[in-house]
């Protein structure tokens, strides 16, 4: 069983949906969350980080971390032809140094 | 957060030759990481290199084949020796600036293509 897990799509969603990304993980010594768009042939980009459980918000954008279930989420509210991109989760704890597990990755398309 | 940039940003190469790929980022940072991403594949750490000290490297992955240079705060070097086929692959650096997050920042990418 892989520590994170990603479906990795492709979600395809029409402009101005609700999106929502998810990812599940086996170690609860997770503590930091975060969520990274890369778009084609770029590198990832940090959208998100969060400590703990609890949301936060920043724009069109929300994570929500669940620690009880072990799950994360982001949503994307009014979805632009523009977030189709790669969405990958990362997390990391105490016990990983400061090294990163990433998810899969879920390829998102957002029709205009 | 940091701005990185990476040279080359592709190139294409012969099996059994090597490839240095250089990062740089425009701030001190202790911890530089490398990772690898292959088509359709999420991102798989190589290695991590901090300044002053010998590179970390990951189960299956060898300093013989990854050899790393951390030579200041600044910079970093991954070379890819004895090259074939199936390291043709995306290169990535990140940084971690520090701080009580672990969060990183990611470079553009080499993209290596191994003929």
């Amino acid at each position: 069983q892989k520590e994170v897990e990603q479906d990795p799509g492709p979600l395809s969603v029409p402009e101005g949906a609700i999106v929502s990304l998810n990812c599940t993980y086996s170690n609860s010594a997770f503590q930091y969350f975060m969520w990274y768009r890369q778009y084609s042939r770029k590198g990832p980009e940090l959208l998100m980080y969060t400590y703990s459980s609890g949301n936060k918000e920043d724009g069109r954008f929300t994570a929500q971390v669940d620690k009880s279930s072990k799950y994360i989420s982001l949503f994307i509210r009014d979805s632009q032809p523009s977030d189709s991109a790669t969405y990958l989760c990362a997390m990391s704890g105490r016990e990983y140094g400061n090294k990163l597990v990433f998810g899969a990755g879920t390829i998102l398309r957002v029709k205009s | 957060s940091a701005v990185i940039s990476q040279k080359p940003s592709r190139d294409i190469c012969q099996r059994g030759t090597s490839l240095t790929i250089q990062c740089q980022v425009d701030s001190q940072v202790t911890m530089m990481f490398w990772y690898r991403q292959q088509p359709g594949q999420s991102l798989t750490l190589i290695a991590t290199a901090n300044q002053g000290s010998e590179a970390t490297y990951e189960s299956g992955f060898v300093i013989d084949k990854f050899p790393i240079s951390r030579p200041n705060l600044t910079f970093s070097t991954l070379t890819v020796s004895n090259m074939s086929p199936e390291d043709s692959s995306i290169y990535l650096c990140s940084v971690d600036p520090g701080g009580a997050t672990d969060t990183q920042y990611f470079g553009p990418g080499t993209r290596l293509t191994v003929l």
